[in-house]
Order: C-alpha cells, then sequence, then structure tokens
C-alpha cells in the first residue's frame, strides 16, 4: 500500500515529441506528488510537484496531470528536447516530509 | 550559496569493513534523509532525521546506522559492509513545514564493496 508504481521503465522520443511518463499509488492518504528530475552523475533535483486539491500543473513545457478517483498521476513534457534526457522519478508524500519514490523511467530524447 | 555536499564521492572497500559516508548541508534544514539508487529499485529510503539526536529507520535500514549530532551532518555508517550494499547513496534535506517540503539532493557517493 506503501508502494508508487511508475512506468514505463525507459521511453524514448523523438525532439519535439511529447514524453509521458505514469505513475500510479494505492494509499489515497498520500497528498503531495513531486516529479524528481536525475542527470547522469547528479543528484536528484524537483522538477515540479502537485497536491490532490488540483488536477493539473503546468510549468513551461512539463505538466503534471493528477487523476485522484483512479489514483494515477503522469508527468506530460511537450515539445521534448535532447536536453530532457535523464531519468525521472515520481514520489508520494503522505502529511510528513518522507517521500516514497517510484522505481524512475529513463527518458532519451533523440535530436 | 547553501548547498549539501557528501563524500567520499567514490569508494571501494572490502567486504566486511566499516565505512562511513559524509553528508553535509548549509541549508540548516531540520531534515535529512540516506538514500540508496540501485537499477530497478529507483531511491529507496536507508535512514532518516527531522532533527538534532532524532534519527528513524526507512525501509532497507538493515545494515546502516546514522547520528545526528548537529543541524549540518548526517553521517552513514556501514557496520560491516557487504556486497549487497554496493550501490549509489544520495543524502537529502527539507525544512520542516507542513510536509512535502522539496527536497535537496547531493551529488552521491558510489560505493563498490568487494
Amino acid at each position: 500500500q506503501q508502494q508508487v508504481k511508475q512506468s514505463p521503465q525507459s521511453l524514448i522520443v523523438q525532439k519535439g515529441g511529447i514524453s509521458i511518463i505514469n505513475c500510479a499509488y494505492e494509499n489515497t492518504a498520500f497528498d503531495y506528488f513531486p516529479w524528481y528530475q536525475q542527470f547522469p552523475g547528479k543528484g536528484p533535483a524537483l522538477l515540479i510537484a502537485i497536491r490532490p486539491d488540483v488536477s493539473e500543473k503546468k510549468e513551461g513545457r512539463f505538466t503534471i496531470s493528477f487523476n485522484k478517483s483512479a489514483k494515477q498521476f503522469s508527468l506530460h513534457i511537450m515539445d521534448s528536447q535532447p536536453g530532457d534526457s535523464a531519468t525521472y522519478f515520481c514520489a508520494a508524500s503522505r502529511g510528513t516530509y518522507k517521500y516514497i519514490f517510484g522505481t524512475g523511467t529513463r527518458l532519451k530524447v533523440l535530436a | 550559496d547553501a548547498e549539501i555536499t557528501q563524500s567520499p564521492r567514490h569508494k571501494i572497500i572490502e567486504t566486511g569493513r566499516q565505512v562511513t559516508l559524509a553528508c553535509h548541508q548549509t541549508w540548516n534544514h531540520n531534515n535529512m534523509f540516506w538514500y540508496r539508487q540501485d537499477l530497478g529499485h529507483g531511491l529507496r529510503l536507508i535512514h532518516y532525521s527531522y532533527g538534532v539526536h532524532d534519527t528513524n529507520k526507512g525501509e532497507v535500514s538493515d545494515g546502516y546506522s546514522v547520528s545526528r549530532s548537529n543541524t549540518e551532518d548526517l553521517p552513514l555508517t556501514l557496520e560491516s559492509a557487504a556486497s549487497s550494499q554496493t550501490s549509489v547513496y544520495f543524502c537529502a534535506s527539507s525544512e520542516s513545514g507542513r510536509g512535502g517540503e522539496t527536497q535537496y539532493f547531493g551529488p552521491g557517493t558510489r560505493l563498490l564493496v568487494l
């Protein structure tokens, strides 16, 4: 019940395309859902986050879509660029400072 | 600028040896975390601390220990290293608030246990 399931494990997208990464959770008590971006050799860094009182949050080319009834949330990267090639982690938190992370998605954007 | 640093960045040790990984943050954050990252498992929480002298076990705490004697540091000790502890270790910190505050990660320590 504490798991966050992330898919796909890897993703290849053409430059200019849309990248979509999905996450699902079981625990309805989760109340904070961040996405982290990690470049090779670096630590993860916060990309965008959402709380369950909204269904969508957009920051530039990055959008989180949140479906509370389905217990799913997804990251959409519009107009994907080679510089977006990285590993992306979704996470969930339940009123505390701890996160439960997904297993990660390795994104490669082809030039 | 505030930052979070980890040392060493790379370490090779023999099975059975003790090793301590350092984590130092200048954000003055109360919360600090240690994760290990392995392919197929993502980031798994080892230990965490919500303040000085506070430590808590995460989901994969066996074989690891931490202590928090000041705000800035949370060293992670592997008491008797095993090959299964070969991994990349990340330290993170966050401030206290309503919950779900941003975690700031260090650059990681790549540990190889032979």
